[in-house]
């Protein structure tokens, strides 16, 4: 398997711009998560799927986030409109049902809103 | 709510030697999963080990071994005869086994490990 796959690697947009982010989990994955990685906050949940229906998105900051998994093989992270304090690295997760079971990561998003 | 540390922003180490890297955690929990996850310059976030609360043994993955206190609630990991290619990001992270469906991820700040030719 190709592992988790995101697009695109990076990401540069002026402030007010609407900004999608792209995730295709691992066949066969339960789960899909998607975190973010700044330097003040470190790595923080967003929101997170369970066979495409969202579970938990108490961490997506405003009404600005949106997330939507419209099938089993893709997810959408999409901001509108972007602000330079959402610049940070997104990345996009998947597992198997399970706790014990390893969250697989894909190669993260960077996004720098001017 | 849990809560992950890692008291070393960054650490060093030479080539060939071993070195310790520190993360305690904050739960109520009994059964729970702890991770340590490398976070090379590639930014690519790479499992490198995983414990299980409810066992003793220690994990222990090649190089990679980790100290687990349960009592103590720490989970150290210890590389051994480091490489250049350690050199990265390295991240610990709790999961609770309890409740079904929660199975988010919680990271500390992470120790940036440079390896010394």
């Amino acid at each position: 398997d190709a592992g988790v796959i995101q697009s695109p690697r990076h990401e540069v947009t002026e402030m007010g711009q609407e900004v999608t982010l792209r995730c295709k989990p691992i066949s066969g994955h339960d789960y899909l998560f998607w975190y973010r990685q700044t330097m003040m906050r470190g790595l923080e949940l967003l929101i997170y799927f369970n066979n495409n229906v969202p579970i938990d998105d108490s961490g997506m900051p405003e009404d600005r986030f949106s997330a939507k998994m419209p099938n089993a093989s893709f997810s959408t992270l999409k901001i509108q409109p972007s602000e330079p304090r959402d610049s940070a690295v997104y990345f996009c997760a998947s597992s198997l049902e399970g706790p014990k079971n390893i969250q697989y990561f894909g190669a993260g998003t960077r996004l720098s809103v001017l | 709510a849990q809560t992950v540390t890692q008291s070393q922003p960054e650490m060093s180490v030479q080539e060939a030697e071993t070195v310790t890297l520190s993360c305690t955690y904050d739960t109520s929990e009994s059964d729970y999963y702890l991770f340590w996850y490398k976070q090379p310059p590639s930014r690519q976030m790479i499992l490198v080990i995983r414990q299980e609360a409810y066992k003793q043994q220690n994990a222990t993955e090649n190089r990679f071994s980790v100290n687990f206190q349960k009592a103590a609630k720490s989970f150290s990991l210890k590389i051994s005869d480091s490489q250049l290619g350690d050199a990265a990001m390295y991240f610990c992270a709790y999961r609770s086994a309890r409740r079904a469906g929660s199975y988010q991820l919680t990271f500390g700040k992470g120790t940036k490990l440079s390896v010394i030719p």
